[in-house]
C-alpha cells in the first residue's frame, strides 16, 4: 500500500500569498493517479484537481498541481478568503489511499 | 447534476453490523463510473472503505475487508454499504461518492452521515 505524507500539518498564510502544499508517496505513483481535495468544516470534500495537474469543473485557475512520480505539490497562487481550509492528497495504484491531510489557517 | 445521499442509522452497537446506503438521483448507476464509500472519524482524516462498479464488481480497503460488503441494486439506483463486528474505532461520518476510472477520484459527494458506534 502507497502512504502519502502531507506537509506541513499545518500552514499559515494571509489572504493574497502563495500556498504550497506537499504530498509524498512512499513509491512511485502509477500512471500520474494523484488527486487533491479541499474540505471546509462540516461538508463533504470536494475535487479540486485529478491526473497531477488537471483542474476539476468550477475550480478557478489560481489552484496549480504539478509533480510527478513520488513528490507531489499543489499551489494556491493568490490566497483567497474562501480557500482556507483542509487539503487532501489521493492516489490510487492497488489500493487507495489519502494523505493526512494540510491545514491551512489564517495568519 | 449528480446527486448522492446517504441513508441509514446514526448509532449502532458494537458487534453489530452497520448498514449504509446512498441513492443517486440524476444519473443512471447502469450508464457507468465506479460507486464508493470513504469514511472521516471525528476530527480525523479520510479513508477508503471501497468502491463498485454497476455490473457488482467490488474493490476494498484491504485492511477492511473482511468485513466491508459492498451491494448494487440498479433498479433503485443506489448502492450500499455493509460493515460487520463494529467497533468504536468504526465510529465515523460515512460518505458516499461516485468514483472515475483511471486515478479514481471521487468527483460526486454525498453529505456523509454520522454513524456512532455506543451501546
Amino acid at each position: 500500500e502507497i502512504v502519502l505524507t502531507q506537509s506541513p500539518g499545518t500552514l499559515s498564510l494571509s489572504p493574497g500569498e502563495r500556498a504550497t502544499l506537499s504530498c509524498r508517496a512512499s513509491q512511485s505513483v502509477s500512471n500520474s493517479y494523484l488527486v487533491w481535495y479541499q474540505q471546509k468544516p462540516g461538508q463533504a470534500p470536494r475535487l479540486l484537481i485529478y491526473g497531477v495537474s488537471s483542474r476539476a469543473t468550477g475550480i478557478p485557475d489560481r489552484f496549480s498541481g504539478s509533480g510527478s512520480e513520488t513528490d507531489f505539490t499543489l499551489t494556491i497562487s493568490r490566497l483567497e478568503p474562501e480557500d482556507f481550509a483542509v487539503y487532501y492528497c489521493q492516489q490510487y495504484g492497488t489500493s487507495l489511499t489519502f494523505g493526512q491531510g494540510t491545514r491551512l489557517e489564517i495568519k | 447534476q449528480v446527486q448522492l445521499q446517504e441513508s441509514g442509522p446514526g448509532l449502532v452497537k458494537p458487534s453489530e453490523t452497520l448498514s449504509l446506503t446512498c441513492i443517486v438521483s440524476d444519473y443512471s448507476i447502469s450508464s457507468g463510473y465506479f460507486w464508493g464509500w470513504i469514511r472521516q472519524p471525528p476530527g480525523k482524516g479520510l479513508q477508503w472503505i471501497g468502491h463498485i462498479y454497476h455490473s457488482g464488481r467490488t474493490y476494498s480497503n484491504p485492511s477492511l475487508k473482511s468485513r466491508v460488503t459492498i451491494s448494487v441494486d440498479t433498479s433503485k439506483n443506489q448502492f450500499s454499504l455493509e460493515l460487520s463486528s463494529i467497533t468504536a474505532a468504526d465510529t465515523a461520518v460515512y460518505y458516499c461518492a461516485r468514483v472515475t476510472y483511471g486515478d479514481c477520484h471521487c468527483d460526486y459527494w454525498g453529505q456523509g452521515i454520522l454513524v456512532t458506534v455506543s451501546s
